[in-house]
């Protein structure tokens, strides 16, 4: 079992609809990031977390400690939010910032 | 961007043969990772650099050696590929080794061993 599960692996939506993508895990952790991978390849980290809420823009990150949770948030999605998106988790048992990361979610928003 | 690159961007090798990966970064970072990012997993670590000549492995370092006689400079080494070597390679970077800190990703490098 993965130490970082996310769902769903895949997902599509139309475009306008309010999507969540949900990342656990399994262990105690230090802090939490989610990423974006472009249809392109590149990755590009979109927020860190330690505790609370994270508001950028139309994406919104939360994260639950006790319950070892965390949700994107896209409101008024649009098909350039097509990508996948990562949650990776920085360990409280490894030191620096090394990541274990989930598998990603797929994001297809149809226009 | 923090100004990371990755050479070469696409390669296709046979079995056996030495490959070398290059991720150069014009940050002065001082810590470096090579991950392999393959379906049905998520990105794994198979060797980091915290400083030159300073490097340590990662989750999935069989088969792989690295080398930084050069801060800007990670060389990931495949001394004789194989085809479960054949992946997507991401550099990355980050300035410190903090909790908070955030890890600048390079575009990527498709190999192939065929």
């Amino acid at each position: 079992k993965n130490e970082v599960e996310q769902s769903p692996q895949n997902l599509t939506a139309q475009e306008g609809e309010f999507i969540t993508i949900n990342c656990s895990y399994s262990v105690g952790i230090s802090a939490l990031h989610w990423l974006q991978q472009h249809p392109g390849g590149g990755i590009v980290s979109l927020f860190m977390l330690s505790s609370g809420k994270k508001k950028h823009g139309r994406l919104i990150a939360t994260i639950n400690i006790q319950e070892k949770h965390s949700s994107l948030h896209i409101t008024a999605s649009h098909p350039r939010d097509s990508a996948v998106y990562i949650c990776a988790v920085r360990l409280r048992e490894t030191s620096g910032s090394r990541l274990t990361f989930g598998e990603g979610t797929q994001l297809t928003v149809n226009p | 961007d923090a100004g990371i690159t990755q050479s070469p961007r696409h390669k296709v090798t046979e079995t056996g043969t030495p490959v070398t990966l290059r991720c150069h970064q014009t940050e002065n970072h001082r810590y470096m990772y090579w991950y392999r990012q393959d379906p049905g997993h998520g990105l794994r670590l198979i060797h980091y650099s915290y400083g030159v000549k300073d490097t340590d492995k990662g989750e999935v370092s069989d088969g792989y050696s690295v080398s930084r006689s050069k801060t800007e400079d990670f060389l990931l080494t495949l001394e004789s590929a194989t085809s479960s070597q054949t992946s997507v390679y991401f550099c990355a970077t980050s300035k410190r080794d903090t909790v908070q800190e955030t890890q600048y990703f390079g575009p990527g490098t498709r190999l192939l061993v065929l």
